[in-house]
């Protein structure tokens, strides 16, 4: 089963607006990555988040990092149409190749 | 180069079939990895390699796949006896450490399979 799991699996919204999406692993980490891939395309770094950071930020997002609860969320505020792409959460828990979740696809509307 | 290079980027293969995807990660990237997609899921983890260690095949489904890949540079993916469930986008990413230090990777375009 997959170590990360993203929450919701499709979100919709309006420009301006901010987007939230979740991930869940299941076992320790050393840090966690958000990536992003637009259709048809191959995954581009966003974040990397370690065990020991609870939030850092980026421009327009923020991610945050919950150990005891083993999970993290990616926020992007003020959303713009050319944010629209699928978002993975990616785990290294130092002992394997990055894990990734099932992502998830955001629609950005103009 | 100065990104992750994938050929081919399409390829449509008969049932039976071998393929060969390539992928020349980033210079003195010392890990690489081969993930495959199938349409509209997740990243499924195939193949590892991290320096001169021995490869982590854990995530190969059977053996009809194997990869190689030469010193710190160009891997090779073969697929052979190509099943319809092989369709999919294999994707390659390289990254500058393995295992704890592997911080962010670098993926290809990747190599979209079509089995007929």
């Amino acid at each position: 089963s997959q170590q990360g799991e993203e929450d919701p699996q499709a979100l919709s919204i309006q420009e301006g607006e901010n987007a939230t999406m979740n991930c869940s692993y299941k076992t320790s980490i050393n840090n966690l990555q958000w990536y992003r891939q637009n259709s048809g395309r191959g995954l581009v770094h966003l974040i990397l988040i370690r065990s020991n950071e609870r939030e850092k930020h980026s421009g327009r997002l923020r991610v945050t990092l919950d150990t005891s609860k083993k999970s993290s969320s990616l926020l992007i505020t003020a959303s713009r149409a050319a944010d629209t792409a699928s978002y993975f959460c990616a785990t290294d828990t130092g002992r394997r190749a990055l894990t990734f979740g099932s992502g998830t696809r955001l629609q950005v509307q103009p | 180069g100065a990104g992750v290079s994938q050929s081919p980027s399409n390829k449509v293969t008969e049932k039976g079939k071998d393929v060969e995807l390539r992928c020349d990660p980033i210079s003195g990237h010392t890990a690489l990895y081969w993930y495959r997609q199938r349409l509209g899921q997740g990243l499924e983890f195939l193949i590892y390699f991290q320096g001169n260690s021995a490869p982590d095949k854990s995530g190969l489904p059977s053996d009809r796949f194997s990869a190689e890949r030469t010193g710190e540079s160009v891997s090779t993916l073969t697929i052979q006896r190509t099943q319809q469930e092989d369709s999919a986008v294999y994707l390659c990413a390289s990254s500058l450490g393995g295992g704890s230090r592997a911080g962010e990777l670098f993926f290809g375009e990747g190599s979209r399979l079509t089995v007929l």
